[in-house]
């Protein structure tokens, strides 16, 4: 699996965005850029995904480098209730059913 | 709630016991994944049974088994545990959709501790 590069952790005031850095230089061209992400005492859960275009969803939107070596989790206005790790995961789709591989992540604090 | 529920929520025995953590994938979910969660090692994946076959082997040690029954729920089965064994145990469920993105949903883990 092709590897990806987040800092370890990250710091936000409630209600600003927030952008969450992912490098993957060695990307394929069917990988696709995935983010998961885990609150305190619970287990991870799918945030959203993309292949080369920018993607929007309710939770987030995930902006891809126009040469896919990296991308940025973008959450408009950070709650509290948005600290959590934030995983940046590379999957080969239509492949999906495979397992994830998760790195350390980004511990993001959000300050009230 | 993702839909997935795994027993029990937490687990403590002693070194050398053998225990068993149950997960129950969301409704319809064929696929059923097994991670563990230590603080040194981050989020590995052990195993994956897809449909009652396991499909798939990670970082799992030999003391460490799993099952998938008929019903679709799920066994991982940890014997001689050491103290290196505690950790959090999640399962994740996904359903198999060609070409889909079979996103993953995890259950709350059982919190294994053992003395």
């Amino acid at each position: 699996d092709a590897k990806t590069t987040q800092p370890n952790s990250m710091e936000s005031n409630e209600e600003e965005p927030v952008h969450l850095p992912c490098n993957h230089s060695t990307i394929s061209g069917t990988d696709y850029i995935h983010w998961y992400r885990q609150l305190p005492s619970q287990g991870p859960e799918y945030v959203i995904h993309g292949l080369t275009s920018n993607v929007n969803n309710r939770m987030a939107s995930l902006a891809i480098a126009e040469d896919r070596k990296s991308s940025t989790l973008i959450l408009h206005r950070a709650t509290l209730r948005d600290a959590a790790v934030y995983y940046c995961i590379l999957r080969v789709l239509p492949s999906g059913n495979t397992p994830l591989v998760f790195g350390k992540g980004t511990r993001l604090s959000v300050i009230a | 709630d993702s839909g997935v529920t795994q027993t029990p929520k937490h687990l403590i025995t002693a070194t050398g016991q053998r225990v068993t953590l149950r997960c129950s994938p969301r409704s319809g979910d064929l696929s059923v994944y097994w991670y563990q969660q230590s603080l040194d090692q981050g989020l590995q994946f052990l195993i994956q049974y897809y449909n009652g076959e396991e499909r798939a082997k990670g970082n799992i040690l030999e003391r460490f088994s799993a099952q998938q029954f008929p019903d679709l729920h799920s066994e991982l089965n940890l014997s001689s545990l050491e103290l290196g064994d505690s950790a959090l145990y999640f399962c994740a469920s996904s359903e198999v959709l060609a070409g889909a993105l079979n996103e993953q949903f995890f259950g709350p883990g059982t919190r294994l501790t053992v003395l």
